[in-house]
């Protein structure tokens, strides 16, 4: 079945520094999600990609998709201690939403 | 509108019981997803419903089911449990289902369960 792989796993920040995590498929995506769970919270939608090579903004962050449509990446500008939290990337199959395996981002004040 | 409604929030169960935890989710969704959620594994798909059919099932066993019923809203259903079984239940509504193409998931707050 369809895997989607996500690095690095955890990842600490001083307050400030930037932030990247990236998504990877070995197989084509349709589409890429990528949600954002607070600690003790639920996944949140963050925002859809689905044309190839496509860039998103909101904010601080950047998201992007690859030109083969095979791996994905969220960048945070500037972090804030807000951000703290996993973010997943996640794809769309048959009447089926898998999920990365998630970074973990902790925020040093 | 409200969002997806999980209940209950928290459940203390022994092996070998059951359980049924219950999703509702946003007005006007039809696909309900659930999913288990533990450290090790991250979110791990169980099944998809659409106007009351399931569509897909992930890799758990027969241990595992749900249901749909006419308003959208959905139950889950553990039997014999088991320590492992011990995760956080999400339950996730979208307007068309899986295909995140065309709809992304809108989860709830999840139901803890703790096997004892």
């Amino acid at each position: 079945g369809q895997q989607v792989m996500q690095i690095p796993q955890y990842q600490h920040v001083q307050e400030g520094e930037d932030f990247t995590t990236y998504c990877n498929s070995s197989t084509t995506l349709s589409n890429i999600q990528w949600y954002k769970q607070r600690p003790g919270g639920h996944p949140v939608f963050l925002i859809q990609l689905v044309k190839s090579g496509e860039v998103k903004k909101q904010k601080r962050l950047t998201f992007q998709f690859g030109e083969a449509k095979k791996n994905s990446s969220l960048h945070i500008t500037a972090t804030q201690t807000t951000d703290v939290g996993t973010y997943f990337c996640a794809s769309g199959g048959y009447q089926k939403v898998t999920f990365g395996t998630g970074t973990k981002l902790q925020v040093i004040p | 509108k409200a969002g997806v409604t999980q209940t209950p929030r928290y459940l203390i169960k022994t092996r070998g019981q059951q359980v049924t935890l219950s999703c509702s989710p946003i007005s006007g969704h039809r696909s309900v997803s659930w999913y288990q959620q533990t450290p090790g594994q991250g979110l791990q798909f169980l099944f998809e419903y659409f106007s009351e059919t399931q569509r897909n099932k992930g890799n758990f066993p027969g241990r595992f089911s749900g249901r749909q019923f006419s308003n959208s809203r959905s139950e889950m259903n553990v039997s014999t449990l088991e320590l492992g079984d011990s995760a956080l239940y999400l339950c996730a509504s979208s307007l068309e289902g899986g295909r995140a193409q065309n709809s992304p998931l809108h989860f709830g707050n999840g139901t803890r369960l703790t096997v004892t």
